[in-house]
């Protein structure tokens, strides 16, 4: 079982330029979660997807979009990348809204210039 | 406010010895208290998970120890080992009309042959 993948795992855009990350789980989980790690803060939520048709706005949602496409993709799409927007970015899932724990990728490593 | 707090910030061992990894929180109402383990490059597993009745939990050579009166709670890493040499966090979960994850920033441990 693969459990969470996210491609790409590197990128380097520039000011101004779009993207989307791809988040795929087949562990026929409900619910899917987008989250930034920076240096010295705890990883802090960017978004999310309770179950499949839903999404909803976690801590840091400013300058992002999501899309839960179905139940097993959830992307992440910046607009207009900006220098603060460079970080970690991880996606997870768990089977619900419970108190459950993640499973998450391996990242996507993503610097703004 | 909820906050979820790590020390030491960083910590170096010799292989084969034993360390103890804090973390404090003022998280309420409490779920629960997951610790994860971060290798380079990847994405947090899960080690343990405590809830309020819970003192202590073992998984291998981890041991997690959990006092819900004072709000603390310790990861015990016993004969550590090369492949011990990550980044642990700490997460409390707690309930606000939904279930709610509080990331700790992290102790980046570095294991010496």
């Amino acid at each position: 079982n693969a459990g969470v993948t996210q491609t790409p795992k590197f990128q380097v855009l520039k000011t101004g330029q779009s993207m989307t990350l791809q988040c795929a789980q087949d562990m026929n989980h409900n619910s899917m979660y987008w989250y930034r790690q920076d240096p010295g803060m705890g990883l802090r939520l960017i978004y999310y997807s309770a179950s499949e048709g839903t999404t909803d706005k976690g801590e840091v949602p400013n300058g992002y979009n999501v899309s839960r496409l179905n139940k097993r993709e959830f992307s992440l799409r910046l607009e207009s990348a900006a220098p603060s927007q460079t970080s970690v970015y991880f996606c997870a899932s768990k089977p619900g809204q419970g108190a459950g724990g993640y499973t998450f990728g391996s990242g996507t490593r993503l610097t703004v210039v | 406010k909820n906050q979820v707090e790590q020390s030491p910030q960083s910590l170096i061992i010799l292989e084969g010895k034993n360390c103890t990894l804090q973390c404090n929180y003022t998280v309420s109402p409490f779920s629960n208290l997951r610790w994860y383990k971060q290798d380079t490059g990847r994405g947090p597993v899960s080690l343990t998970i405590m809830t309020f009745s819970e003192n202590t939990k073992s998984n291998g050579r981890y041991t997690a120890t959990l006092d819900a009166d004072t709000k603390q709670s310790s990861l015990h890493i016993t004969a550590s080992q090369l492949s011990d040499s990550a980044s642990y966090i700490c997460v409390v979960t707690f309930t606000s009309g939904t279930y709610k994850y509080i990331f700790g920033t992290g102790t980046r441990l570095k294991v010496l042959a």
